[in-house]
């Protein structure tokens, strides 16, 4: 049984770019919440997604977006990169409803240059 | 602002004492709070969790404490053992949202 995957595990880009980071779901899971953790921070929320819709979203700007495909599958996009993007980009899928236990990938470290 | 908050940045044990972990927060209506690990280079793991309603919940070395009147919570971890070594993170969570709450991380070494 797949845990949650996110790729690229790395990457690197210079300011005013754009990125796109792709995570496939824990088999069976249906809901993707995306967060980003900066250097010596706890992850923040960015947005969560279910049925292909943006259901809540955090305190970023809308240089953030993603999408949600009918597999369940999801895309992180960031336009116009600053440098304070540089961060470890969390995907992670929803276990019990309602507990907030969630299964979190790896992570795709950008670095924006 | 920071609902949740591990004023601790580091800890450090000998292997087979206890390891308390310390957290607080401002929100009093949190439904959940956990806990999750994290090691270099992987995401965070899930460890354990206490509902509002609860004042401790145990498994196995891992118990945490709620003090609701005092909006805080800590992890014991006992006895700990060196491969506890990792990034510990305490969040929350409202059942009627969508978002964990995560606090800054507290990093725990036990040391042999």
């Amino acid at each position: 049984d797949a845990g949650v995957t996110q790729s690229p595990t790395h990457l690197i880009k210079t300011r005013g770019q754009q990125v796109t980071l792709r995570c496939s779901p824990k088999s069976g899971h249906d809901t993707v919440s995306w967060y980003q953790q900066a250097l010596g921070q706890g992850p923040q929320f960015i947005f969560q997604y279910y049925e292909e819709e943006e259901r809540q979203r955090g305190n970023f700007p809308d240089r953030f977006s993603g999408h949600q495909f009918p597999n369940y599958s999801s895309e992180l996009n960031v336009n116009a990169l600053l440098l304070g993007d540089s961060a470890l980009y969390l995907c992670a899928s929803r276990g019990q409803v309602g507990t907030g236990e969630l299964f979190f990938g790896e992570g795709s470290r950008l670095t924006v240059l | 602002d920071q609902q949740v908050k591990q004023n601790s940045p580091s800890l450090s044990v000998q292997e087979g004492r206890i390891s308390i972990l310390n957290c607080d927060y401002t929100n009093s209506m949190f439904d959940y709070f956990l806990w999750y690990k994290k090691y270099p280079a992987e995401g965070p793991t899930f460890l354990i969790s206490i509902s509002s309603i609860k004042d401790k919940n145990e498994d196995g070395r891992f118990t945490v404490f709620l003090n609701k009147s005092a909006k805080h919570l800590s992890l014991h971890i006992v006895p700990s053992q060196p491969g506890d070594s990792a990034v510990y993170f305490c969040a929350a969570f409202r059942d009627s949202g969508y978002a964990l709450n995560f606090g800054k991380g507290t990093s725990l070494l036990v040391t042999p």
